[in-house]
This record gives structure tokens, C-alpha cells and sequence, in this order.
């Protein structure tokens, strides 16, 4: 079945620091990719998605993520982080007729 | 453009109650899916529903968990004779066409329940 990791739990870093998040997926055919971003007390927004193309995604807030099929990844990165950034990050894969969504990594800005 | 309406927002049940959560999903979208997060876990998907059909249910636990998205009116995720472990928040995504042609889903604001 198609399952979705993400390793970091929690992760923990100063403003201006650079952010990767890994994701890795188990499906080994075609799929669509996505980052979901929870902010405290809101509702799931989408941040990025991958379809085809260009496995280098660039998505809302400076955000991007890189498609690499050898590796089944899909880490999220941002160059420099803000305190507004501080939210639940969430990787999903598409398989079958549902999204299929990792554990999350909670991200948390130090001012 | 209203988003995807979940309501209630926050729902408090004693154990074996009922629970009915709510979701309209975004106008012009047929598609409704439920997940549902519990605490320091991820979504786990319960359900994918088109109008008036079950598409897959292959999440939802056997007993006492049913869903339905009828012709006229909102999709329901009802919880009969509730139970702690039941507490969760629950959310309602919806998309104009389903997830395998790769079309976004957007998700409502969520419906929390808590069972005392």
C-alpha cells in the first residue's frame, strides 16, 4: 500500500535559517505530490504540488520542493524562514482515488 | 466563493451519543473526502464520496462509522454510540473532479469533537 514518511517530527530553528523538510513516498508508479501547510488552529492550505514536468516546485511563500524519483523524495525547502512560518507541515501522495498523507512535521520559528 | 463549510466547529458528546458532522463542499465540486487527525498524528482518510455514492470507504472503521453525501444538501460523517478514542478533529476536503486526475482538494476548517 502507498504510505508516506516524514522523519522529522519536530524541528526547531532560528529566523533566517534555511528549512528542509524530507518526505519520502513508497509508490513506485506515476504520482502527484503535495505539501499542505496547517498554521495553528486553521484548516489544511496547499502549498505546492507536482504533477509532471519540472521536478523543481516552486509554491506560495517562498517555497519550493524537488521531485527526485530515483530517491521516491519530495522534500519541502525554504531558504530563509520567518516567525510566520512557525505551522504543521504536511507531504501527501495521490494513490487510487484518495490523498494519502504523512504524519506531519511541526515547525517551530525562534524569533 | 465560500470554501468547503464544515459545521459544527466544536461538537461535545457523552460516550454512546451520537455524533453528525457536516460538510458543504466548495460550489461546483462533487467530490467530498473525510480525514480525520488525532492528536500528534496525521490525517488518516476515512472516505471518498461523490454524490449520492460511496467511492471508498476503505479508512472507515467497521462498526458505527457511516457517511453520506445525498443528491440535495451536505455531505454527513456520523459516529453512532460514541467513545473516547472517537475524539478527534475531523476534516472535510472537496474537489471538482477526484484525486486520481490529480486535481487539488481543499479542506474545510474542521470539526472537533470531544467525547466526555
Amino acid at each position: 500500500a502507498q504510505s508516506v514518511s516524514q522523519h522529522n517530527h519536530h524541528v526547531i530553528l532560528s529566523e533566517a535559517a534555511s528549512l528542509e523538510l524530507g518526505c519520502n513516498y513508497s509508490y513506485g508508479g506515476t504520482v502527484n505530490l503535495f505539501w499542505y501547510v496547517q498554521y495553528p488552529g486553521q484548516h489544511l492550505q496547499l502549498l505546492l504540488k507536482y504533477f509532471s514536468g519540472d521536478p523543481l516546485v516552486k509554491g506560495i511563500k517562498g517555497f519550493e520542493a524537488e521531485f527526485i524519483k530515483s530517491k521516491f523524495s519530495f522534500n519541502l525547502r525554504k531558504p530563509s524562514v520567518q516567525w510566520s512560518d512557525t505551522a504543521e507541515y504536511f507531504c501527501a501522495v495521490n494513490h487510487a482515488s484518495k490523498i494519502i498523507f504523512g504524519s506531519g512535521t511541526r515547525l517551530s520559528i525562534r524569533p | 466563493n465560500a470554501g468547503v463549510m464544515q459545521n459544527p466547529r466544536h461538537l461535545v458528546r457523552r460516550r454512546g451519543q451520537e455524533a453528525r458532522l457536516r460538510c458543504s463542499p466548495m460550489k461546483g465540486h462533487s467530490h467530498v473526502y473525510w480525514y480525520r487527525q488525532l492528536p500528534e498524528e496525521g490525517l488518516k482518510f476515512m472516505v471518498y464520496l461523490q454524490k449520492e455514492n460511496i467511492i471508498d470507504e476503505s479508512g472507515m472503521p467497521k462498526e458505527r462509522f457511516s457517511a453520506e453525501f445525498p443528491k440535495e444538501g451536505p455531505s454527513i460523517l456520523r459516529i453512532q454510540q460514541v467513545v473516547r478514542g472517537d475524539s478527534a478533529a475531523y476534516f472535510c476536503a472537496s474537489s471538482s473532479s477526484g484525486a486520481a486526475s490529480g486535481n487539488t482538494i481543499y479542506f474545510g476548517e474542521g470539526s472537533w469533537l470531544t467525547v466526555v
